[in-house]
């Protein structure tokens, strides 16, 4: 089974609107995290957020926030007010084990272009 | 600013080849790692390092070896290049206990 799933392989989205990614995990881990990642067509990943299993609140940076619904195991990434700028590859992806264990499984992918 | 430069951004060998790709960072991380991203695949590990001279291996690390000799640099060898390892390459590095890893800009590397 896939660890982490984005259905999504391509969205669309108008400028100043808000978009939700979606992505489904699988874990029988109890301490586990969720990131996504944007990579812009210069090939770079950039951090964009984390919520760990335990995390009380739903994580939010800035214009992004993790929508996370632990018993359905979806971790969906929201951007609000859409920038031309966030067109790009945004990935999902999944830590096992404790906080500061390294090794990270990555979704495949959602292709986002926003239009102006 | 956390820097983790790749030797190449561009790389085209021939089958057989013996290829090195080289990452370096600036910010005395403890961690390192190598993945492959393919359209649909999304991002695989192939090898990962906590330490100097330690290695673990990853999910595809078939057909690959790496190298840390030194704390700033971790090399991917692949020991005889074949067409189905074209791909991208990315490297990235975290500090022991941290949440995020910091990627360089890619290898995209092609075999002929």
């Amino acid at each position: 089974a896939q660890k982490i799933t984005q259905t999504q392989p391509g969205m669309f989205v108008q400028e100043k609107e808000a978009v939700t990614l979606d992505c489904t995990y699988d874990t029988s881990d109890p301490s586990y995290g969720l990131f996504w990642y944007k990579q812009p067509s210069s090939g770079e990943m950039i951090f964009l957020i984390y919520q760990g299993s335990y995390d009380q609140q739903n994580a939010t940076e800035g214009r992004y926030s993790l929508n996370f619904q632990k018993a359905r195991k979806s971790a969906n990434l929201v951007i609000s007010a859409s920038q031309l700028g966030d067109s790009a590859m945004y990935f999902c992806a999944m830590r096992e084990g404790p906080e500061g264990y390294q090794k990270v499984t990555f979704g495949t992918g959602t292709k986002l272009q926003v239009i102006p | 600013d956390v820097k983790v430069t790749q030797s190449s951004r561009y790389l085209v060998k021939r089958t057989g080849e013996k290829v090195f790709l080289e990452c370096v960072q600036d910010m005395d991380h403890e961690n390192m790692f190598w993945y492959r991203q393919d359209p649909g695949l999304g991002l695989r590990l192939i090898y990962f390092s906590y330490d100097v001279k330690m290695k673990e291996k990853g999910d595809i690390p078939e057909g690959y070896s790496v190298s840390r000799e030194k704390k700033e640099r971790f090399s991917l060898i692949l020991e005889s290049a074949s067409t189905n390892q074209t791909s991208m390459y990315l490297c990235a590095s975290s500090t022991r206990g941290a949440i995020e890893q910091f990627f360089g800009p890619g290898t995209r590397l092609t075999v002929l």
